[in-house]
């Protein structure tokens, strides 16, 4: 079956500018991840959504950053006006909670680059 | 708070080598242990888990024992091969969240 896909794979932007990532996660996954991947920080959680439940937001490193779930499926994480220091590979992940069983499926991420 | 800490790579093996790569946590309550691989241009997968003090993770003859009494989650394989050279990453989830911490990963290459 389908996993969870990222759009787009790769994104170079300038400074200043503002993106849009997209995340699709596995159909019937009610939890939703947002991690970021860079090489001076390792791999960082940004946010968390369950269902209806208001969006775990305590990783996003600025009021920059902000992401929305919509229809409980599909998410975009957006970041305003980027920073070099934003350059990264940010990771979706995807589950069904369950307790002491939940395992986290990871999307192949977007690289973002700001110059 | 919670935190991974694993041994740095690269770590580079002959094949048919054992592999040994240790992490450690730091952790509220009682967390799953899990360790992550990323091959080359792919996305993370999960290679194995374990949810209790001294239930062992298994997955393509790796293994890992959630050692309680040591905070420890090492992964070995006895026998590696080329095609395992990737990226590990050590990670914790605590019981009532849900968000996952990571080590910093460890790179293993396995040459011929």
């Amino acid at each position: 079956g389908a996993g969870v896909s990222q759009s787009p794979s790769n994104k170079v932007t300038e400074k200043g500018k503002d993106v849009e990532l997209r995340c699709d996660p596995i159909s019937g996954h009610t939890a939703l991840y947002w991690y970021r991947q860079s090489l001076g920080q390792g791999l960082e959680f940004l946010i968390y959504f369950q269902g209806n439940s208001a969006p775990d937001k305590s990783g996003l490193p600025s009021d920059r950053f902000s992401a929305e779930r919509t229809g409980g499926s599909v998410s975009t994480l957006t970041i305003q006006r980027t920073q070099q220091e934003d350059s990264a590979v940010y990771l979706c992940a995807s589950s069904t909670p369950r307790s002491g069983t939940d395992t986290q499926y990871f999307g192949p991420g977007t690289r973002l680059t700001v110059l | 708070g919670n935190s991974v800490t694993q041994m740095e790579g690269p770590v580079t093996l002959s094949e048919e080598a054992f592999l040994t790569i240790n992490c450690t946590y730091t952790a509220t309550g009682y967390p799953s242990l899990f360790w992550y691989v990323q091959y080359p241009g792919e996305g993370l997968q999960l290679l194995l888990k374990a949810t209790k003090a001294d239930d062992k993770g298994s997955n393509k003859g790796f293994e890992a024992t959630y050692r309680k009494e040591t905070t420890s989650f090492h992964l070995e394989k006895g026998s590696v091969q080329v095609s395992d050279s990737a990226v590990y990453f050590c990670a914790l989830r605590t019981g009532g969240g849900n968000k996952l911490t990571f080590g910093t990963g460890t790179q293993l290459k396995v040459e011929l």
